[in-house]
């Protein structure tokens, strides 16, 4: 099955700094690359996803590029606050031939923006 | 989007005991998808529940223990059965639209 790692487990950046979370996955057959946020006690929310014909996607100060080849993807935020302070997951998903899919995840990268 | 309401937001059981969680989605969905969560820990996937089929479980988990129900198109339930404090976890069910998973709030469940 799929595997998906992710690094680094915490990163601890000022406000303003850029932070830079990366994930590896195992199957090449893997299509499509979310990434959630989850503040704490809260549910994981999508905040930019990738498809595998895209090389990079951008949405304001989020941006997610993927290397096929490689098989890794990045989540990179730019101009941080102190409300970008959360876990954030990436994860990788397969879809059949039957249309069945499911979302494999990294283990999480706990961000702390310091003001 | 979906919106999901999940019940009971938290529960204290006692070990030996069951625990059934309830999602409830605002659409009709083919999938749902319950989730364990550990404290500080990543999203594992327990099982995949389709409508009017047994549902899907992944390795490690297994029917006697974590029961599903998908008795219609807008709702499931997951039991956890005779608790142990390592099912102390947080439970999540999800859907999917296109590509983007949508979650409950979560159960947090604690076993004493």
């Amino acid at each position: 099955g799929e595997n998906v790692e992710q690094h680094p487990s915490t990163l601890s950046v000022q406000e303003g700094d850029s932070a830079v979370i990366k994930c590896t996955y195992s199957d090449s057959a893997s299509n499509y690359f979310p990434w959630y946020k989850q503040e704490l006690g809260k549910r994981p929310q999508l905040i930019i996803d990738i498809r595998s014909n895209v090389g990079e996607k951008k949405d304001q100060r989020i941006a997610v590029t993927l290397n096929k080849t490689a098989k890794h993807f990045s989540l990179h935020i730019t101009e941080t606050q102190p409300e970008d302070s959360a876990v954030y997951f990436c994860a990788a998903q397969r879809t059949m031939n039957s249309g069945y899919s499911t979302l494999t995840f990294g283990k999480g990268t706990m961000l702390l923006v310091s003001p | 989007s979906a919106v999901i309401s999940q019940k009971p937001s938290r529960d204290i059981c006692q070990r030996g005991t069951s625990l059934t969680i309830q999602c409830q989605v605002d659409s009709q969905v083919t999938m749902m998808f319950w989730y364990r969560q550990q404290p500080g820990q990543s999203l594992t996937l327990i099982a995949t529940a389709n409508q009017g089929s047994e549902a899907t479980y992944e390795s490690g988990f297994v029917i006697d223990k974590f029961p599903i129900s998908r008795p219609n198109l807008t709702f499931s339930t997951l039991t956890v059965s005779n608790m142990s404090p390592e099912d102390s976890s947080i439970y999540l069910c999800s859907v999917k639209g296109e590509g983007e998973a949508f979650f409950g709030q979560g159960t947090r469940l604690t076993v004493v």
